[in-house]
């Protein structure tokens, strides 16, 4: 049982295109999250969505945008990609609790050409 | 401004050897982890701290927490080459998300 999902698990396409990653979790958690770890490996926080809240990194520009249809479930949908949104994006679910911790998914690898 | 700061960023080490990366934050959050990332996978849990004096062990990979020094520990006893990866510690979670480290890239050799 895979616990968070992404697909697709690659993504390769032009400038100026709109594109979509799509996440989803069975563990019953209520948060969930994008993260974008780039060439360098540093990671870092885009988005959470709680109950409905969406907190945005004020870094994150606007051409992305995350929608979620259910609890279950944190899309990423991406306008006018640009070379430097080539990333390895990760989503995460955790529960809202002490400990928060949070589990991710494979990641989607989006090239930009 | 949130930070997390890890070091070494790279270490080369040969089996049977121990060794600490350190990981020390600046943020009012305690709650301190510790991921594993393989070249080309996701981020592996290990631990998560969530008090001054937490110790967590699991085989061969011990963490700490020391927040009055905003300072995590993570031990490697008796390395083997399976313990290869990049190690990232991460501070905050809740609806702010994770500040991650930099990461630690560590080889072992044989």
């Amino acid at each position: 049982d895979t616990a968070v999902s992404q697909t697709p698990k690659y993504l390769v396409t032009q400038m100026g295109n709109d594109k979509s990653i799509k996440c989803e979790q069975n563990l019953g958690h209520d948060t969930m999250y994008w993260y974008k770890q780039d060439s360098k490996k540093f990671l870092k926080i885009m988005f959470s969505y709680n109950n409905k809240e969406l907190i945005i990194n004020e870094t994150v520009p606007n051409r992305f945008s995350p929608k979620s249809p259910d609890k279950a479930h944190l899309n990423l949908h991406i306008n006018s990609l640009e070379l430097g949104d080539s990333a390895v994006y990760f989503c995460a679910s955790s529960y809202k609790g002490r400990s928060y911790e949070q589990y991710f998914g494979p990641g989607t690898r989006l090239t930009v050409t | 401004e949130l930070k997390v700061e890890q070091n070494p960023l790279f270490l080369s080490m040969q089996e049977g050897k121990n060794y600490t990366i350190y990981c020390n934050y600046s943020t009012t959050s305690d709650r301190l982890y510790w991921y594993r990332q393989d070249p080309g996978k996701s981020l592996e849990s290990l631990f998560v701290l969530l008090s001054n004096g937490a110790v967590k062990q699991e085989g061969r990979l011990m963490a700490s927490l020391d927040t009055k020094a905003r300072l995590s520990t993570l031990h490697i006893t008796a390395a083997v080459h399976d313990l290869s990866a990049t190690y990232f510690c991460a501070s905050g979670g809740g609806a702010d998300g994770l500040t991650f480290g930099k990461g630690t890239h560590l080889i072992i050799q044989p």
